[in-house]
This record gives C-alpha cells, structure tokens and sequence, in this order.
C-alpha cells in the first residue's frame, strides 16, 4: 500500500517553461488536493477536487492548474511557470472533505530561474 | 475567512521533558482541529486530531486540549524523544456554505530535543 506518490521529486524550470506534477493515490479517496508550501506560511490550498472529473479553486489558484481523470489521479499544471512558483508542492487525499485525516505525498520541490 | 496563528516558531526542548505548542484561530465556527509532524524531506503525517466537541484528547505521548471559548488549542508532548524532533502543523476546519470544509494551517513549529 503506497498511500499517496508524487512525481517528480525535484525539478528545476526555466521561467516561461512548463510542466505537469503527477500525484497518485491508491486508498480510493473521493478528495484530493495540491498545498504549496512556504518558508513562515504554512500550507495554502491551491485546488482540489472532490471526485473524478472535478476540480475546484483553493485559497491561491493563480497560475496552475489541475485534472482529475481518473479516481486515482491528480495532475497539477503550470503553463508558464514564474520564480514564484518556485515552492514544495504537496499532494494530499482523504476520505471525507476536510475534516479528517489527510494523507500527504511526499512532495515536490520545485525551483523556477 | 479563518486565520490560524501558531506559536512559537521554534521550540528545544531536553530530552525526557514536556513540549507544547498552542494554535488560535478566529472563526468560532471552526469544528476539526488535526496536528501534523512533518519530518525532513517528508510530507506532513497526521499524529492526533480533535473534533468541537471534545475538549480534550490523548493518544500515549501526546494530548491536545481544545478551549472553545478562547478559541485555541494546543498540543502536548510528554517525555520527549529525539524522534519527536520535527516540525509540527496545527489546523483549524471551517464548514463552508458551498459544502466544502476550508481547512486552515498555522505556520509551523520546528520542534528539537536535544539528547
């Protein structure tokens, strides 16, 4: 039992450039979501999505992006991706919405130049 | 919205004594309050959480105590471990009128004991 993976670990872009940040789950959760993490900041919602073929705006949306296809997948996007992007990404699923345990990857560190 | 302030920052503490950490938040609506460890390199891993109407909960080492008046809550870590150092992240959720239950983090506290 995997729990929740995130793909990749590390990445470093160009500013301008794009990618696509996989998470994956293998607990059946109807819920998942995208943090970006922060020096002092804690963990702010970007999206999340509370089904398959659902996504919905957190408290910081600007600039990504998100799909969810399939149950058990939950891609985070930037188009064109800015130094302030540059943060730990983590992806998080649960089975209820929000008022119980939620199950975080490991993140992704993600650096913007 | 709700607002989630956590202190303090850091925390060391020796080896074998008591460790706490308090959370506030301003919304009174707010009903689960969840404690993470994140430890280095890791993503967040629950460790205890409390529901409103309970004021109190433990779970070997660990408490959390939930003043609703105040409006804070705090977590507690007895006979401390060098494995215990890590930072800790306490959360307030708020029902939301579109059904979705906001869930608000405080910024962390870097927990170390010291052997």
């Amino acid at each position: 039992n995997a729990g929740v993976t995130q793909t990749p670990k590390f990445r470093v872009l160009k500013t301008g450039q794009s990618m696509t940040l996989l998470c994956a789950q293998d607990m059946n959760h109807e819920y998942m979501y995208w943090y970006r993490q922060d020096p002092g900041m804690g963990l702010r919602l970007i999206h999340y999505s509370v089904g398959e073929g659902t996504t919905a705006k957190g408290e910081v949306p600007d600039g990504y992006n998100v799909s969810r296809l399939k149950k058990q997948n939950f891609l985070l996007g930037l188009e064109s991706a800015a130094p302030s992007q540059t943060s730990v990404y983590f992806c998080a699923s649960s089975y209820r919405l929000g008022n119980t345990e939620a199950f975080f990857g490991q993140g992704t560190r993600l650096t913007v130049v | 919205g709700e607002n989630v302030e956590q202190h303090p920052s850091t925390l060391s503490v020796q080896e074998g004594d008591s460790a706490v950490i308090k959370c506030t938040y301003s919304d009174s609506a707010s009903n689960y309050f969840p404690w993470y460890k994140q430890e280095l390199g890791k993503g967040p891993q629950l460790i205890i959480d409390i529901r409103s109407n309970v004021g109190e909960k433990k779970d070997q080492r660990i408490a959390v105590t939930l003043n609703k008046t105040a409006k804070h809550f705090s977590l507690h870590i007895t006979e401390t471990q060098p494995e215990d150092s890590a930072v800790y992240f306490c959360a307030a959720s708020l029902p939301t009128s579109g059904g979705y239950q906001k869930v608000t983090f405080g910024i962390g506290t870097k927990l170390q004991v010291i052997p």
